[in-house]
């Protein structure tokens, strides 16, 4: 089945210590996005890809940073976590038809210690 | 800026029994999509339903039917014959159709089906 996969599931991080979470997809959509979730809270829009164009939101930190190698694959870099950043991270896709919505992949539970 | 506000942080019903999330937002838009997600406990988020706002007529699928209040900036959800796997976090969610594609969602309510 077609589907946007996130790894790891759950990820453990030392304070400061570079993570990256990866996902990939065989929807071949053109658009992906990252989303962080912390509890209680809405989802949260870090920044997308439309193709290779990179979109930033305006209030996502520098310590985030985001590479797309290729349609399929997208990576979420975290530079130096804080405890802060302890949160789930959702990847989602989307294609030509907005309507349809995004297909999210099941998140990664990131730790920071 | 748009926003998405969901008023009920929790619910609890009866299974069998029809329950109905609350949901409102904020916009200057005149065209956009609003949608309802279901988060399931430890599995990935899903699309309930959706609704074009241009379209008058309400979205239903199967036991899920929303209430559009364009005046209002009202998009409720009902969940009829509540199921024990309709226990989830639900989220409202908001889409602009015509300047991008980014999705703006609400806090969420989480709800419980009891047996």
């Amino acid at each position: 089945d077609a589907m946007v996969i996130q790894n790891p599931r759950y990820q453990v991080t030392q304070f400061g210590k570079p993570v990256t979470l990866s996902c990939s997809q065989t929807l071949n959509h053109n658009v992906m996005y990252w989303y962080q979730q912390k509890s209680s809270q809405a989802p949260k829009l870090l920044f997308h890809y439309y193709d290779k164009d990179f979109n930033n939101e305006a209030d996502t930190p520098d310590n985030f940073q985001s590479r797309r190698p290729n349609t399929s694959f997208c990576f979420l870099d975290i530079r130096s976590p804080g405890l802060g950043d302890a949160a789930m991270y959702l990847c989602a896709t989307s294609g030509r038809d907005f309507l349809a919505g995004y297909t999210f992949g099941s998140g990664t539970r990131l730790t920071v210690v | 800026a748009q926003t998405v506000t969901q008023s009920q942080p929790e619910m609890s019903v009866q299974e069998a029994e029809t329950v109905t999330l609350s949901c409102t937002y904020d916009t200057s838009e005149n065209n956009y999509y609003l949608f309802w997600y279901k988060q399931p406990p430890s599995r990935q988020m899903i699309l309930v339903i959706r609704q074009e706002a241009y379209k008058q007529q309400n979205a239903t699928e199967n036991r899920f039917s929303v209430n559009f209040q364009k005046a209002a900036k009202s998009f409720s959800l009902k969940i009829s014959d509540s199921q024990l796997g309709d226990t989830a976090m639900y989220f409202c969610a908001f889409m602009n159709m015509n300047r991008d594609d980014k999705i703006i969602f609400g806090k969420g309510t989480r709800l419980h089906i009891l047996p």
